[in-house]
């Protein structure tokens, strides 16, 4: 079947640390890999995708690549800023099908 | 454009009432889903529509109902509410055609049941 793993949370950092949320999946045929961000009190906006191994999504300064050999797609960016505290959610969208499938979320907080 | 809205943004119920929620697209998408999202569990599909006139069920559909009369609209009905259905309830929309297009997003419903 397909599912999505992502690292728990919450995520506390210091403002311009590294970032790293782990996600790992396992899908049934090629999925398509999603980073969405989900500010407070708000609904769930795309941060970037990938659609096929070894593709690299980026937007705003987050980065994840598409690793088929360990069935991961890593969030990283290199300096986080206050404005960047929100909930982090990866998902997979199966070749086969209509539905998307969510990891639980991983709450990121970043301090001054 | 407005995107994804939902209507209303607030409510709370009493047991057993019953209420609809209201999802319109103005991006001529096909697909729409409603999910349910709870603390420590993430996004839960309740339904989902392919085209007009289509509904399906989801992971967890038990005392929900759907309908998708028109294109543009996607209604969530809870015929008899019960406190386990009090969380945020967020609309999506996605265009046809491809597993590699995104879902987008509407800004959610607080339903709280006492």
């Amino acid at each position: 079947g397909n599912s999505v793993t992502q690292m728990e949370g919450p995520v506390t950092l210091s403002e311009e640390a590294f970032l790293t949320i782990n996600c790992t999946y396992t899908a049934t045929g090629y999925p398509s890999l999603f980073w969405y961000v989900q500010y407070p009190g708000e609904g769930l906006q795309l941060l970037l995708k990938a659609t096929k191994a070894d593709d690299k999504g980026s937007n705003k300064g987050f980065e994840a690549t598409y690793r088929k050999e360990t069935t991961s797609f890593h969030l990283e960016k290199g300096s986080v800023q206050v404005s960047d505290s929100a909930v982090y959610f990866c998902a997979l969208s199966a070749n086969t099908g209509n539905q998307f499938y969510f990891g639980t979320g991983t709450s990121l907080t970043v301090i001054p | 454009n407005a995107g994804v809205t939902q209507t209303p943004k607030f409510r709370v119920l009493k047991t057993g009432q019953s209420m609809t929620l209201l999802c319109a697209q103005d991006m001529n998408h096909e697909y729409m889903y409603w999910y349910r999202q709870d603390p420590g569990m993430g996004l839960r599909l309740i339904h989902y529509s392919v085209g007009e006139g289509t509904t399906a069920k989801g992971e967890v559909p038990d005392g929900y109902n759907v309908s998708r009369l028109k294109k543009q609209n996607f209604l969530l009905g809870l015929e008899s509410a019960a406190p386990s259905q009090t969380s945020v309830y967020f609309c999506a929309t996605r265009e046809l055609a491809s597993y590699y297009n995104e879902q987008f997003f509407g800004p959610g419903t607080r339903l709280t049941v006492l």
